[in-house]
């Protein structure tokens, strides 16, 4: 079975400044797929950015960049300067390389951001 | 607008009557995916559709809950006698099919949820 850990409920950063979002994730495939989705009030999830698990290198998208860390099972989300638009949860998910599952979340952390 | 969209956006509920909510998944997409989300937790998995067949159904869609995905396009979610505890937002997404090596990288587009009360 998959697993997501996300340690924190609620971060706060300053305008302009990088955060970075902890995940934690536990699998016994060896194939895999890490997903970071990010969810406004409005409620609609928007997917930001994805690493593979045979990716050697880090994940980049704009501002997100993903810190993968296979041997610790880390991929943490990191949010280069902030907007006052990045304030919503954000969501780490896993799923098997096949393709056919589902997506496994984590319980999110909110992050608000402030002027 | 050609993304994913659900509908009601929100129901309200007394207990013990039956709901039901439509998914238009994004036209091609042939999978399609229920998830509910309760108040803190991350979405979890409720079922998943590969065109018109249902493939894998979480222990969480108790007899009550039913789907549907009769022609292989829209899908309908059927929750029976409600219960307080079903009050939550019922988010649907959709994949293309997967290329000739598969992959996890088979990316869900999401709709706007339903979000139910059951009162």
């Amino acid at each position: 079975a998959q697993k997501i850990t996300q340690t924190q409920p609620g971060m706060f950063v300053q305008e302009k400044e990088a955060v970075t979002l902890d995940c934690t994730y536990d699998t016994s495939d060896q194939s895999y797929g890490l997903f970071w989705y990010k969810q406004p009030s409005s409620g609609e999830m928007i997917f930001l950015i994805y690493q593979g698990s045979y990716d050697e290198q880090n994940a980049t998208e704009g501002r997100y960049s993903l810190n993968f860390q296979k041997a610790r099972k880390s991929a943490n989300l990191v949010i280069s300067a902030s907007q006052l638009g990045d304030s919503a949860m954000y969501f780490c998910a896993m799923r098997d390389l096949s393709g056919n599952t589902p997506l496994v979340f984590g319980k999110g952390t909110r992050l608000s951001v402030i002027a | 607008d050609t993304g994913v969209s659900q509908d009601p956006r929100h129901k309200i509920t007394k207990r013990g009557q039956n709901v039901t909510f439509r998914c238009d998944p994004i036209s091609e997409h042939n999978r399609l995916y229920w998830y509910r989300q309760t108040l803190g937790q991350g979405p979890e998995f409720l079922t998943y559709f590969q065109n018109e067949a249902q493939l894998e159904k979480s222990r969480l869609l108790s007899d009550r809950f039913s789907a549907e995905r009769p022609k292989g396009s829209f899908s309908t979610l059927e929750i029976q006698r409600t219960e307080q505890g079903d009050s939550a937002m019922y988010l649907c997404a959709s994949s293309p099919p997967l290329g000739p090596s598969g992959g996890a990288y088979n990316e869900q587009f999401f709709g706007p949820g339903t979000r139910l009360t059951v009162l």
